[in-house]
């Protein structure tokens, strides 16, 4: 069926770094822009990165400019996000979701996994 | 960028209207889009472009725009639409490009 299935999450010290994957299944994964958006413990949500269909666009929070890395591999139908340079404030549930049609909205998400920084 | 602003709570009982703000100022530029979010699982959209209704949302969801407000009504609440909703906007100020979300409205059913 249509999904997204995130992993990748996990413990890590600040100043380390984590590569989070998306698996997409049950549509044409390279027709849609990707974002990744995370939700910290209790908070709201933040958008995170997006990334293009192709992956030739590319835009990036301010707080996460510089460290994070969105990607993707569409013979894959994956997404990636590799996290350099993390900080406690980065802890998170990291969402992949789908763009609903390169409209800057998400109609379609996964269900998040857990990125914890601290020592 | 630019913020979007929600209260923090509403309360109603069933069967009630419940109507959930959002404020920012480029909402008379840009589209709004609405989430719901139940404890321990992954944001819903249940509006989009103001007041589209995707497929497999009930028709007590509706969406409507005036100026730099707009807002989410739910018409003959049940229970089940307890949860938490935000709204989002794309943020396009300048050169930036982004994406910016309300910080939420806690919806308690009475």
């Amino acid at each position: 069926q249509v999904q997204l299935v995130e992993s990748g999450g996990g413990l890590v010290k600040p100043g380390g770094s984590l590569r989070l994957s998306c698996a997409a299944s049950g549509f044409t994964f390279s027709d849609y822009y990707m974002s990744w958006i995370r939700q910290a413990p209790g908070k709201g949500l933040e958008w995170v990165s997006y990334i293009s269909s192709s992956g030739s666009t590319i835009y990036y929070a301010d707080s996460v400019k510089g460290r994070f890395t969105i990607s993707r591999d569409n013979a894959k139908n994956s997404l990636y996000l590799q996290m350099n340079s993390l900080r406690a404030e980065d802890t998170a549930v990291y969402y992949c979701a789908r763009d609903g049609g390169a409209a800057w909205y998400f109609d379609l998400w996964g269900r998040g996994t857990l990125v914890t920084v601290s020592s | 960028s630019y913020e979007l602003t929600q209260p923090p709570s509403v309360s109603v009982s069933p069967g009630q209207t419940a109507r959930i703000t959002c404020s920012g100022d480029a909402l008379p530029k840009q589209y709004a889009y609405w989430y719901q979010q139940k404890p321990g699982q992954a944001p819903v959209l249940v509006i989009y472009k103001d007041s589209e209704r995707p497929s497999g949302i009930p028709e007590r969801f509706s969406g409507s725009s005036s100026g730099t407000t707009v807002t989410l009504t739910i018409s003959g609440v049940q229970a089940e639409d307890e949860a938490d909703y935000y709204c989002q906007s794309a943020d396009s100020s300048g050169t930036y490009r982004g994406v910016v979300f309300g910080g939420g409205t806690k919806l308690t059913v009475l």
